[in-house]
């Protein structure tokens, strides 16, 4: 496997259920990254893992809870969850610390579906 | 704070003739900017990035884009579209999240472009 993938692609779920999305990275990077991608809305960053230390908690509801093992590894956690929390949900991850540019590489995303 | 406008929500062109997506950005300092792809279904993809050491960036498929800090510009070209050039374009600019070492990406709405037969 390469790059960032992500388990599943596709999740439907009712509202009192829990369930994880799971990301994994297989480029050496040390931050990972969740973001949020609405219809008619821009991609909205969630959370962010530098060292596997949360380092930004973008006021998101608590029924998201993240974990990070370890560096390679990044899991979202769901519970109770509403219908507008139906989204695209993108994990990245890059290189830190940097002096330039740092770009992120994205996995395919989980689509989840909330009824 | 930083920010990005793209001014186009949507552009279509014919194949084989130009593209132009346009990018304005905000910034207090000189940024890190970005162009990402994301075709139907799939994560978002690279196309190229601006990290100060030349204004004219070439990326990948052909697309390049030029930094113009006087007008805040970031505008991404291609000379000739193609079909498989389909998908949603993103301007993302990069800043540093205070808390740590990490940065933090803000991206455009989004342009859709349209590549007609």
């Amino acid at each position: 496997e390469t790059g960032v993938t992500q388990t599943p692609r596709h999740l439907v779920m009712g509202m009192t259920n829990k369930k994880s999305l799971k990301c994994e990275q297989h480029l050496g990077h040390n931050a990972m990254y969740w973001y949020k991608q609405s219809a008619k809305k821009p991609l909205e960053l969630m959370f962010v893992y530098s060292l596997e230390e949360r380092v930004e908690n973008n006021s998101v509801p608590s029924r998201f809870s993240p974990e990070c093992p370890n560096s390679s590894h990044l899991f979202l956690h769901l519970h109770t969850l509403q219908p507008e929390d139906s989204a695209l949900y993108l994990c990245a991850s890059s290189q830190v610390p940097t002096r330039g540019a740092d770009e992120q590489y994205f996995g395919p995303g989980t689509r989840l579906t909330v009824t | 704070a930083q920010s990005v406008t793209q001014l186009d929500s949507h552009v279509s062109v014919s194949e084989g003739t130009p593209v132009l997506l346009r990018c304005n950005y905000s910034s207090s300092y000189s940024p890190s900017l970005f162009w990402y792809v994301q075709h139907p279904n799939k994560g978002l993809q690279l196309l190229l990035k601006y990290t100060s050491a030349a204004t004219l960036v070439k990326g990948i498929n052909g697309f390049e884009a030029e930094f113009k800090k006087s007008e805040t510009s970031f505008h991404l070209t291609k000379p000739s579209a193609h079909m498989s050039d389909a998908a949603e374009y993103f301007c993302v600019v990069s800043h540093l999240i205070s808390s740590g070492s990490a940065r933090q990406l803000t991206f455009g709405s989004g342009t859709q472009l349209t590549v007609l037969p």
